[in-house]
């Protein structure tokens, strides 16, 4: 089982739609979770990171679920710039960052 | 405060031939680290550096990688004898701690094509 799973997509979406995705974790013993996101052939960069309350950046929100062991993001009134690739993250518990292999959102017009 | 810097961006090696990539953290930042993304994959962790020092290779292959972080200078990933397989996006990261919480920065990759 890999360590963080997410549905690779694509989500095809218009803009102003919402969209959500998830991702799962195996490790129970996580302690930090972040999302990432990766415009194509570039580096990843932190979208936000992830705390157990739940919290949101403006048009986007994250939750935690960890008895369920999964992250949530939801992108509220997409905009054409959102278009990426978004990377589920989790440190377990030292320096080392486990990557999923992304999950593909496309706005269009 | 210019940001973590990989060079070269694209890197093309014949069968057999060495790579070397460098990385430049960004300025106070002490830690570093280097990934691999294959086509389609998540990146995957390879080694973390303090200066001088090697703190964890675990995600290093066996044979022909070796990473340095020299007191003075890059950080350099070195790929001795490169296959097919080796062809991919090397990214490195820097940090100012190494803590849980710590966000790590990341260089823009050097895309290396092994032919």
């Amino acid at each position: 089982r890999k360590e963080v799973e997410q549905d690779p997509g694509p989500f095809n979406v218009p803009e102003g739609a919402t969209v959500a995705f998830n991702c799962t974790y195996s490790n129970s013993a996580s302690q930090s979770f972040f999302w990432y996101r990766q415009d194509c052939r570039k580096e990843p960069k932190l979208l936000m990171s992830v705390y157990s309350s739940g919290n949101e950046d403006g048009r986007f929100t994250a939750q935690l679920n960890r008895a369920s062991q999964y992250i949530s993001l939801l992108i509220r009134d997409s905009k054409l710039s959102d278009s990426a690739t978004y990377l589920c993250v989790v440190n377990f518990n030292d320096y080392k960052l486990s990557f999923g292999a992304g999950t593909t959102v496309t706005v269009r017009a | 405060n210019a940001g973590v810097m990989q060079n070269p961006r694209h890197l093309v090696r014949r069968r057999g031939q060495e790579a070397r990539l460098r990385c430049s953290p960004m300025k106070g930042h002490s830690h570093v680290y280097w990934y691999r993304q294959l086509p389609e994959e998540g990146l995957k962790f390879m080694v973390y550096l303090q200066k001088e020092n090697i703190i964890d290779e675990s995600g290093m292959p066996k044979e022909r990688f070796s990473a340095e972080f020299p007191k003075e200078g890059p950080s350099i990933l070195r790929i001795q004898q490169v296959v097919r397989g080796d062809s991919a996006a090397y990214f490195c990261a820097s940090s100012r701690h190494s803590d849980v919480n710590t966000e790590a920065f990341f260089g823009q990759g050097t895309r290396l094509t092994v032919v």
